[in-house]
């Protein structure tokens, strides 16, 4: 079945360093990707997302490139900050409509924490 | 745009009781809303799609007469947790897709239920 794999967090960084959060998936067919950020006591906010192959997708400084040819989806900045701390989830989903529901398809979640 | 609001955000109940959390999208149109539980620290586990006018279909293992949900209109998905007990304490959120986006879906802040 489809599937999403992040990797294994927390991720401790100082700030103005360079962030990468892997995320590889694996899907029949060709579903849109996402990255959601979780703050602290809060509900799931769309950080960025990609629809086709080779698309980037970019938000906030955050940047991510749908890689059809190794399945991943990473998710880069160049400079995080301490107001980055959060939670990010990578997923995958396809649209609603011909026999999709439209539901996404989470990974595990990885912290980040970044100190000043 | 594409706000989805959720009520209450928290609540504490004793057990034995039931539970109503209200998920609305604010301005827009959904006919499908998607019920999430999430444990702490740990990614989120999609419960039940809720579908405007007919039955929600519920994942694997979640029990339907336990998680009761009503999709009356487009604008509003309810999720009943029935004789609460507190292994359902837990963060619960929703989401609901802009049809005719396809494939993002917008969160709810989440409600926190506590079962005493």
């Amino acid at each position: 079945g489809d599937s999403v794999t992040q990797m294994e967090g927390p991720v401790t960084l100082s700030e103005e360093a360079f962030l990468t959060i892997n995320c590889t998936y694996t899907a029949t067919g060709y579903p849109s990707l996402f990255w959601y950020v979780q703050y602290p006591g809060e509900g799931l906010q769309l950080l960025l997302k990609a629809t086709k192959a080779d698309d980037k997708g970019s938000n906030k400084g955050f940047e991510a490139t749908y890689r059809k040819e190794t399945t991943s989806f990473h998710l880069e900045k160049g400079s995080v900050q301490v107001s980055d701390s959060a939670v990010y989830f990578c997923a995958l989903g396809f649209p609603h409509g011909s026999g999709n529901t439209g539901k996404l398809i989470f990974g595990q979640g990885t912290t980040l924490q970044v100190k000043p | 745009g594409a706000v989805v609001s959720q009520h209450p955000s928290r609540v504490i109940c004793k057990s034995g009781t039931s539970v109503k959390i209200e998920c609305r999208s604010l301005d827009f149109q959904a006919t499908t809303m998607f019920w999430y539980r999430q444990f702490p620290k740990q990614s989120l586990m999609l419960m039940a799609t809720s579908n405007e006018g007919s039955k929600a279909t519920y994942e694997q293992g979640v029990e339907k007469d336990k998680f009761l949900i009503n999709h009356a209109s487009l604008t509003l998905s309810t999720l009943t947790v029935t004789s609460a007990h507190p292994e359902d304490s837990s963060f619960y959120i929703c989401s609901a897709g802009r049809d005719t986006h396809g494939d993002t879906q917008y969160f709810g802040p989440g409600t926190r239920l506590t079962v005493l």
